[in-house]
Parts: C-alpha cells; structure tokens; sequence
C-alpha cells in the first residue's frame, strides 16, 4: 500500500458523459501528478499539481481537466467522454515538485466508455 | 520531447536465470532515470533511481540499474529472478531542472517461470 488512494476503482459508462476522479495522496504529500495508461499509449503524464497550484502540463486533452483542493486531494474531470478515452487513469503523490522526488502511486482508476 | 525506449515487450525467464531489461532515452541534456515495477493487481512502486554519481546504482529486491551515458541507456538487471518477480517493469526519465512529471516507456512483462 503506497499510501495514496482513488476512487472509485472501477468507472463504466457511455459516451459523451462526464466522469470525475478522486485522489488523496499520501499524508504529507503537497504534490500530486496524474497520468493515462492505455494500450496504444502506453503510460503518459497529464497534469501536475503543487500545494493547489499547477505546475506542470502534459498530454492532458481540452475535455479533461484537473484541481487540487486545500486539503490537497485532487480529482480529474473527463468530460464528453469518447471510446478512446477508455484506459487506467494513475494518480501520484510526492513530498515537494523536485524532480528528484519519488513519485508514489495509487492503484489507479479503471474507466471503460462503451 | 524526451522518449524511453523498452525493446523487450515481454521476457519470459526460467526461476534461477539471470535478468537484463533494456532501457535508452533520447534527450540531450542531464536527466533524471528511474525503474519502477507493476506486480499483478497491485500499483507501480520505485525500483531504484539514478540522479548523479555512481552510475551503479542498487535498488530494493536485488536489482540493479547501470546508467551508460555514452549508450543513452539505464539498464536494469537482477543476478538471479524469482518467481515473485514476475510484473511489468518500466523505465522513466524526467529533467533535472524541468518539472517531476515522468516520462515512461512502453514497458516489459517479465513471467518468471518456476
């Protein structure tokens, strides 16, 4: 157990609806990063937040969006959902936004569109 | 844009045999190098990571990794595979000076045969 939980662990659902996942990061954690893993992209980085702020951006599409509250847990927003949106969705917590501090991963969110 | 490569897709060794999973990365600059491992059902937990130093560098469970700079390479090895460690395994950099969001390879599924 990483210390870093999400919700809900399954998400089926239609397309063109509109999702939101939860993440809390592990107690004292400031930051946390969410990333996309699907078959024909492998794992990719979407957003980075730091004590509420963003900090950095990846291959997050214009649907999906994040935040992360005072009390430091984060959801992602995926709206207009579309087949290929259908993947595991990672978030990560780490102490501070340095690059060389370890990231600790939830157990991910498995959301299927059909 | 940085990019991690992963060749072996899927590496299938007998209980007792040696491991060498490889990793290059294309980036001009310094980066940071990182393994993390996928046991089945269970979330991504760092192997080991390299930032500066001893380019050996040792990791829990008795892995290894060997930053090469002239290679572009950060392989990882283990003497002698168990059983247990039958995951999947993926390479990650990021850039010392940039944000801590990682970039991955495509991964390799080790099956560990007994």
């Amino acid at each position: 157990d990483s210390g870093v939980t999400q919700t809900p662990k399954h998400l089926i659902t239609a397309t063109g609806q509109r999702v939101t996942l939860r993440c809390s990061p592990r107690s004292g954690d400031l930051s946390v990063y969410w990333y996309q893993q699907s078959l024909d992209q492998g794992l990719q980085f979407l957003i980075q937040y730091y004590n509420g702020e963003e900090r950095a951006k990846g291959n997050i599409l214009e649907r999906f969006s994040a935040q992360q509250f005072p009390d430091l847990h984060s959801e992602l927003n995926l709206s207009s959902l579309e087949l290929g949106d259908s993947a595991l969705y990672f978030c990560a917590s780490s102490v501070d936004p340095r690059s060389t501090d370890t990231q600790y991963f939830g157990p991910g969110t498995r959301l299927t569109v059909l | 844009a940085q990019s991690v490569s992963q060749h072996n897709h899927h590496v299938i060794l007998s209980e007792a045999a040696s491991l060498e999973l490889g990793c290059n990365y294309s980036y001009g600059g310094t980066v940071n190098l990182f393994w993390y491992v996928q046991y089945p059902g269970q979330h991504l937990q760092l192997l080991l990571k390299y930032f500066s130093g001893d380019p050996l560098v040792k990791g829990i469970k008795g892995f290894e990794a060997e930053f090469i700079k002239s290679k572009f390479s950060f392989n990882l090895r283990k003497p002698s595979v168990q059983w247990s460690d039958t995951a999947e395994y993926f390479c990650a950099v990021n850039e010392p000076s940039g944000a801590n969001n990682l970039f991955f390879g495509t991964g390799t599924r080790l099956t560990v045969i007994p």
